[in-house]
Formats: C-alpha cells, sequence, structure tokens
C-alpha cells in the first residue's frame, strides 16, 4: 500500500461549489504539506502544518483552507472553487527528524469549470 | 523570494546518452537542494538532497552537484535509459522544510 494517498484523483466540479481534497499517509511523519502545479510552473506551496495544533500558510494560500484531523489526516479545502484553482494538487509529508526530506502522494487532478 | 530555473525546459536523447539538467537559483542562503523525479500520475520522488555543505550526491547513475556561491546545481545521468523519462525537478530550501521548485525539464530517452 502508498505511504501517502490522497482522494480523490480526479474531480471535476462547477464554479461556487465546495470542495475537500483529502490526504492520509501511514508513514507516522509529523509534518504534512499541501502544493499546487499548473502546467509550466512549478509547485508551489499552499498550506503546511507541523502537528495536529500548528498549520502554518505557504504562498499561496487565498482562496483555501485546511484542516489537520489526525496526525496522518491532512484536507484541503476550496470554499468556493473558480476556474483558476484547476490545477494538479499535492500532499507530501516529513519527519520532525529530518524535515528536508518529503514524501509525496500521487497527486489529486481537479478541474472546476 | 527565492527563484528556481531549471534548463532546458525539454530535452530528447538517445539512449545511452551521458546528459545533464540545469538548475539556478537567486538566494544562495539555501538550507538544502533536493532533484525529484516527476511521473505521470505517481507523484514526485526524491532521487538525491545536497545539503548546503555539500557539493555533491551520487546514488548509482545520478549524480548531483552544488555550487552555493553561484546559485547553481547540475544533475547528472549516465548511460541514460527509456526508463530515465520523466520530468526532473530542481526544489531548493531556504528553511529547512518549505520548497521552492522549478518549472521542470521534461526527458525523453529513446531507445
Amino acid at each position: 500500500d502508498a505511504d501517502v494517498t490522497q482522494t480523490p484523483r480526479n474531480r471535476i466540479t462547477k464554479t461556487g461549489k465546495r470542495i475537500m481534497l483529502e490526504c492520509s499517509q501511514t508513514k507516522g511523519h509529523d509534518r504534512m504539506y499541501w502544493y499546487r502545479q499548473d502546467p509550466g510552473l512549478g509547485l508551489r506551496l499552499i498550506y503546511y502544518s507541523f502537528d495536529v495544533k500548528d498549520i502554518n500558510k505557504g504562498e499561496i494560500s487565498d482562496g483555501y483552507s485546511v484542516s489537520r484531523q489526525a496526525q496522518a489526516k491532512f484536507s484541503l479545502s476550496l470554499e468556493s472553487a473558480i476556474p483558476n484553482q484547476t490545477a494538479l494538487y499535492f500532499c507530501a509529508t516529513s519527519s520532525t527528524g529530518s524535515p528536508e526530506t518529503q514524501y509525496f502522494g500521487p497527486g489529486t487532478r481537479l478541474l472546476v469549470l | 523570494k527565492q527563484e528556481v530555473t531549471q534548463i532546458p525546459a525539454a530535452l530528447s536523447v538517445p539512449e545511452g546518452e551521458n546528459l545533464v539538467l540545469n538548475c539556478s537559483f537567486t538566494d544562495s542562503a539555501i538550507y538544502n537542494l533536493q532533484w525529484f523525479r516527476q511521473d505521470p500520475g505517481k507523484g514526485l520522488t526524491s532521487l538525491l538532497l545536497i545539503q548546503s555543505s555539500q557539493r555533491e550526491q551520487t546514488s548509482g547513475r545520478l549524480n548531483a552537484s552544488l555550487d552555493k556561491s553561484s546559485g547553481r546545481s547540475t544533475l547528472y545521468i549516465a548511460a541514460s535509459q527509456p526508463g530515465d523519462s520523466a520530468t526532473y525537478l530542481c526544489a531548493v530550501s531556504n528553511s529547512g522544510y518549505a520548497l521552492n521548485f522549478g518549472k521542470g525539464t521534461s526527458l525523453l530517452v529513446t531507445p
């Protein structure tokens, strides 16, 4: 089984809808991250969490919110989706002991119409 | 703000060739630099991580170098194979956790 899983893998939604992307990990890591990747652009950090009670905004947090329900689960929500949020979203994890080594999930491809 | 640039954006080589991918960054006060491989539908896989105090790292046919003062890193792939076809991403960290990614180099190795 994969160490970092993301659901759904693909999602099509309409403008204005609320949508949640979920990430789960079995690596026992305390740190979790959400990134988005747009065609022709590098990955950009949306939010990161160092533990259940420590959540921080990344480079592009506007329009997004997150929830760290447990050490192993980190969800990303789009409160009111808009077309320019169409992108590939990645979740990643790392440990405090080795924070620079991040393990990525397979990604969620989101299309907002 | 750290800016990471990768050249070339795309590269096609015949099997067996040695090749070099380039990465440059604007802020030399880095914590570490990583090279990732991205395969469609499979997320990112870390290939090599170079700490700021190191000059290079090697793993099998891969060798990554770091010249912090000039803001450059190279990924050298020896004896390329079709299975090496993927997008290669360079990521720089100034903090030890947040990564700044380049746009990637798309590599195609033809049989």
